[in-house]
Formats: structure tokens, sequence, C-alpha cells
């Protein structure tokens, strides 16, 4: 099946700085991603659909300038976290369809990323 | 809007055990819905979607429009299908098209 790899799997970073989260297509080209953020024990938050070429779209209540995003090629989206705080720690995760495939709706998950902030 | 609803957090059962994990949804549009798992350790998976109308690992879901539910059921449950189990909806066109998750139900088997 189609591959969405995430790097890396877990980071620790200060307060204040900035962390970026790759998430690749591994054999299949991918135009549009999509970041999920999951707090412990709760269900996948949209926060963003990337899309290639092109700005990515935010949900609601995601604040651009904190988690940008750019989806340069079509095998990679990244996700920056700008500004570190602790209340940003959780787990994203990265998705994207693969167009070639009859029907095109599943969706194929990264393994995710823990961020902690200290 | 589009809601997805799981109103159990967690379900645990014996081995054997008929399992129904289930799932509501409110949608203006056509709905297409999947289940999702996670198991231990492992990245979010599909396990079914209502349009292939498949059984998968012994696992059934059918979409009921009346009631506006989409409830995952197994006859005889299994301790591998212990997991962390999410319905989903999409909605939307093309490869743009977003998932709404439920809030998920934790499928606990024991012997």
């Amino acid at each position: 099946g189609a591959v969405v790899s995430q790097h890396p799997s877990r980071v620790i970073c200060k307060s204040g700085t900035s962390v970026k989260i790759e998430c690749r297509s591994l054999d299949f080209q991918a135009t549009t991603m999509f970041w999920y953020r999951q707090f412990p024990k709760q269900s996948l938050m949209l926060m963003a659909t990337s899309n290639e070429g092109s700005k990515a779209t935010y949900e609601q209540g995601v604040e651009k300038d904190k988690f940008l995003i750019n989806h340069a090629s079509l095998t990679l989206s990244t996700l920056t976290v700008t500004s570190a705080h602790p209340e940003d720690s959780s787990f994203y995760i990265c998705s994207a369809r693969d167009p070639s495939r009859r029907g095109n709706t599943e969706a194929f998950f990264g393994q995710g990323t823990r961020l902690t902030v200290v | 809007a589009q809601r997805v609803t799981q109103p159990e957090k967690l379900l645990s059962v014996f081995k054997g055990a008929p399992v129904e994990l289930k799932c509501n949804y409110s949608y203006s549009g056509s709905p297409e819905l999947f289940w999702y798992v996670q198991y231990s350790r492992q990245r979010l998976q599909l396990l079914l979607r209502h349009i292939s109308r498949e059984s998968i690992k012994g696992f059934t879901a059918d979409l009921n429009k009346g009631e506006t539910s989409f409830h995952l059921k197994k006859p005889f449950a299994q301790e591998e299908d212990s997991a962390m189990y999410y319905c989903a909806l999409r909605h939307g066109t093309g490869t743009a098209s977003k998932l709404t998750f439920g809030t998920g139900t934790r499928l606990q088997v024991t012997l």
C-alpha cells in the first residue's frame, strides 16, 4: 500500500524555539496533504490542508503564523511550529491520499510525531 | 457542519463475545463513512469503508441513513482486535476532501 512517513517520530525542544516536522509520501505523489493534531486520549483534529505549490488552507482557530506549512514538492510537506510553548506539546500526524488509486478516498497516515516543549 | 459521534470511550468485551462499536453522524450531503483502526504503537490505518460493503478481519459496518449511523460489528471478538477505533466522515470532493473523526472508542478484548 501507499506509505506516508513522518520525521522525526519524537522531538523535544525548548520553549521559544521552532521545530520542523516532515511528511513524505514514499511511493506516490500527493498534491494535497493533511496535518492533524491529537491530544492525549482525544480524536484527531484537522489543522490544515497542505497544497503543493500554493498556500495551505487552515482550519478555523489554527494560527497560520504559529504553524507554518510548506508543500514544496509532490512528495514532501513540512509543518514548522514556531516559537513553541508547552501548550504546543502534542502528537502531530500527517496524511495523504494516492490520486492514482481507484476511488482515491482512502487516507494514508504517517506514524506521527510526538512533540514535547520544555 | 458535519459531526461524528462515538458515544463510548471504552468498550470491554470477553474473547468470543459479539462487538458493536457505535458511530452516528450528521452531514447535510451524501455521506461517505470509514472506520479507521490504530493498534498499539502503530499508525492509523483504514479498516473498512461503507462503499466497499466488505468484511475485513471479521468486521462489518452498514450505513443506515435513516438512523444516521455506521456501527461497526463483529460476531466474535478476538484478542488481536484490541485497539483504538475511529469512525470518520469524508466531506468535500477530490483529493482535497477532508475527514472528520469521531472521538474514538478503545476496544479491549479480554480472556
